[in-house]
């Protein structure tokens, strides 16, 4: 089983929906990482949490310790969303975090 | 504006030939990180730095090498040793020693192709 597990590995919506993709870890656990990677190959930070929700404009982070699961939501999508969305939790031991494979999120005009 | 510069965005080799990708940053960040990215799976730590003239192996470091002589500069030797170095890697970097607990900023990649 990996540490860090995200669901579904891709999703396709149409412009408008309301999206949320999932993660769940077995690692221990400081705050746990949400990313965005564009086409292009870099990525940005979107998120970190350590309890409760954090909201960023259309997208909304939630995490659950006791179940060690954690959300990220988008409403309103729109094409530009597009990316892969990927969580990241930290190793109790050492500076390190572990990655999720990613979700692939394509929006449709 | 201050961030991450990797370069070459693109890099050809053919095998047997070591090769060094370049990141800088001037975020004036202590602790830098190179990761390795293979489709359908995580990024994987091959290398990480939270000093200047100080380093260690992440999980996949054998046929790696790294230097940090400058606190805004880490590049990354892929060695001829590294059996199949055809990746993107993804260098980064965080304000606090420990990225477990803070933000941490990505590089556009280095996309390695070996011949």
């Amino acid at each position: 089983k990996n540490e860090v597990e995200q669901s579904p590995q891709n999703l396709t919506a149409q412009e408008g929906e309301f999206i949320t993709i999932n993660c769940s870890y077995s690692v221990g656990i400081s705050a746990l990482h949400w990313l965005q990677q564009h086409p292009g190959g870099g990525i940005v930070s979107l998120f970190m949490l350590s309890s409760g929700k954090k909201k960023h404009g259309r997208l909304i982070a939630t995490i659950n310790i006791q179940e060690k699961h954690s959300s990220l939501h988008i409403t309103a999508s729109h094409p530009r969303d597009s990316a892969v969305y990927i969580c990241a939790a930290p190793r109790e031991y050492g500076n390190k975090l572990v990655f999720g494979a990613g979700t692939i999120l394509r929006v449709k005009s | 504006d201050g961030g991450i510069t990797q370069s070459p965005k693109y890099l050809f080799r053919k095998e047997g030939q070591n090769v060094t990708l370049s990141c800088e940053q001037n975020l004036n960040h202590d602790a830098m990180y190179w990761y390795r990215q293979d489709p359908g799976q995580g990024l994987r730590l091959i290398y990480y730095s939270q000093i200047v003239n100080d380093f260690q192996k992440g999980d996949i470091a054998e046929g790696y090498s790294v230097s940090r002589e400058k606190k805004e500069s880490f590049p990354l030797t892929v060695t001829s040793a590294q059996k199949n170095p055809t990746a993107f890697y993804l260098c980064a970097s965080s304000i606090l020693p420990d990225i477990r607990g803070t933000e941490a900023f990505f590089g556009q990649g280095t996309r390695l192709t070996v011949v």
